[in-house]
């Protein structure tokens, strides 16, 4: 089955400084990849998304980049502020795995961003 | 809408204890699906369902029973609880990709 690893585990930049998180995949068949932003005590929430047909897609100050051949993907966040700090999860579909027309979702085991100001 | 909605927000168990987390949609979703948030290990699934009356296991469903009677309710029940399962529980819905959480239900067993 499919097998996300996420890393840095816990990264710590100062403000106006550049994160980047990146997670790799096993399942050359995932062809959807979301990233999820969860706030301290809340729940998690799509930031952004990227399809196994585009290698990059940006929104304001957060960017995925996806490598199909090397099997990874990554978060840049530009010009970090302290509100972006977060628990940061990345995923992988599989539209073909999990036996349902839903295919199966495998979450990495997310990174803890701190900014500090 | 309110979207998935989950009670209770937080609980406290005795071990062998058992108890039910509630969750609910109102956006007609037929995926439901319930995850297990651990330090250090992401969202695990636990459970899902792709419409009333069909449920399956996902990556760790020992201890844990639900039942989709109808689109809206998916509860899922601990049968005997555990110290393990102190954990924060996310109830999900899904349309396409697009995953909606409901806010978390904090459980500690003692």
């Amino acid at each position: 089955g499919e097998n996300v690893e996420q890393h840095p585990s816990t990264l710590s930049v100062q403000e106006g400084d550049s994160a980047v998180i990146k997670c790799t995949y096993s399942d050359s068949a995932s062809n959807y990849f979301p990233w999820y932003k969860q706030e301290l005590g809340k729940r998690p929430q799509l930031i952004i998304d990227i399809r196994s047909n585009v290698g990059e897609k940006k929104d304001q100050r957060i960017a995925v980049t996806l490598n199909k051949t090397a099997k990874h993907f990554s978060l840049h966040i530009t010009e970090t502020q302290p509100e972006d700090s977060a628990v940061y999860f990345c995923a992988a579909s599989n539209p073909l795995a999990g036996g349902t027309s839903y295919g199966k979702l495998t979450f990495g085991q997310g990174t803890i961003l701190t900014v500090h100001p | 809408n309110a979207g998935v909605t989950q009670t209770p927000k937080f609980q406290v168990l005795k071990t062998g204890q058992s108890m039910t987390l509630q969750c609910a949609q109102d956006m007609n979703h037929e995926y439901m699906s319930w995850y297990r948030q651990d330090p250090g290990m992401g969202l695990r699934l636990i459970h899902y369902s792709v419409g009333a009356g069909i449920t399956d296991q996902g990556e760790v469903p020992n201890g844990y029973n639900v039942s989709r009677s109808t689109t809206e309710d998916f509860p899922l029940r601990l049968l005997s609880a555990a110290p393990s399962q102190t954990s924060v529980y996310f109830c999900a819905s899904r349309s396409g990709n697009t995953i909606y959480f409901g806010e978390g239900s904090w459980l500690t067993v003692v």
